[in-house]
């Protein structure tokens, strides 16, 4: 199974400040014959079901703000928050889709200074 | 988008088979739009991905957990099912049904809230 490590655990950040969450993946989820990155992030806020950020490592599901990117190739990614609200503190999840089974990140948790 | 609605037993004893049914609305499961997915999440820890079937009943197995599980389609019923037999603690968790994509290999754009299974000794 390809392992999904994300950094840090948990990042606490201000009202407006940008929040930046890593992934690795243990090995690349490039798939070269289409040029695309099988990677995609999650929100979860406490006690709902994740919801769909982004996918193809940087396509935002339709809806998502535009503070929300998503960057990275090979085995690292990025998720970027631009300007965090309040409505963004929550669980950030990366999963990689590239071979079976699809795996996920520990998760990075987002909260208020 | 479709909604998905996971329904179920809340308490399973151990060594017995856990089984949930996801209601679909909004769309059919006789579509060949989706792969319809079982995960799960034990509380406090991340995402497991348990497996797939698509409309035709073409299924795929997390490795594993390929023998314990079984997800079956009732296209009357517009519903899938997941089976996990021989449960054990380990195997308490929130359990999500979702819509893939087109793609077996897939992101998840649609989940049910989710059902809340604990394993009683």
């Amino acid at each position: 199974d390809i392992v999904m490590t994300q950094s840090p655990d948990s990042l606490a950040v201000s009202l407006g400040e940008r929040a930046t969450i890593n992934c690795r993946s243990s090995q690349s989820v490039l798939y070269s014959p289409n040029n695309k990155e099988y990677l995609a992030w999650y929100q979860q806020r406490p006690g709902q079901p994740p919801a769909l950020l982004i996918y193809w490592a940087s396509t935002r599901e339709s809806g998502v703000p535009d503070r929300f990117r998503g960057s990275g190739s090979g085995t690292d990614f990025t998720l970027t928050i631009s300007g965090v609200q309040a409505e963004d503190v929550a669980t950030y999840y990366c999963q990689q889709y590239y071979t079976n089974p699809p795996t996920f990140g520990q998760g990075t948790r987002v909260e208020f200074k | 988008q479709v909604q998905l609605q996971e329904s179920g037993p809340g308490l399973v004893k151990a060594s017995e088979t856990l089984s949930l049914t996801c209601t679909v609305s909004g769309g059919s499961v006789s579509t060949s739009s989706y792969y319809w997915t079982w995960l799960r999440q034990p509380p406090g820890k991340g995402l497991e991905w348990l497996g797939y079937i698509y409309y035709r009943g073409t299924t795929n197995y997390n490795p594993s957990l390929k023998s314990r599980v079984t997800i079956s389609i009732d296209t009357s019923k517009n519903q899938f099912s997941l089976r996990l037999s021989s449960v054990t603690a380990a195997d308490t968790a929130v359990y999500y049904c979702a819509g893939g994509t087109v793609y077996s290999s897939s992101w998840y754009p649609d989940w049910g809230q989710g059902a809340r299974v604990a394993i009683s000794s």
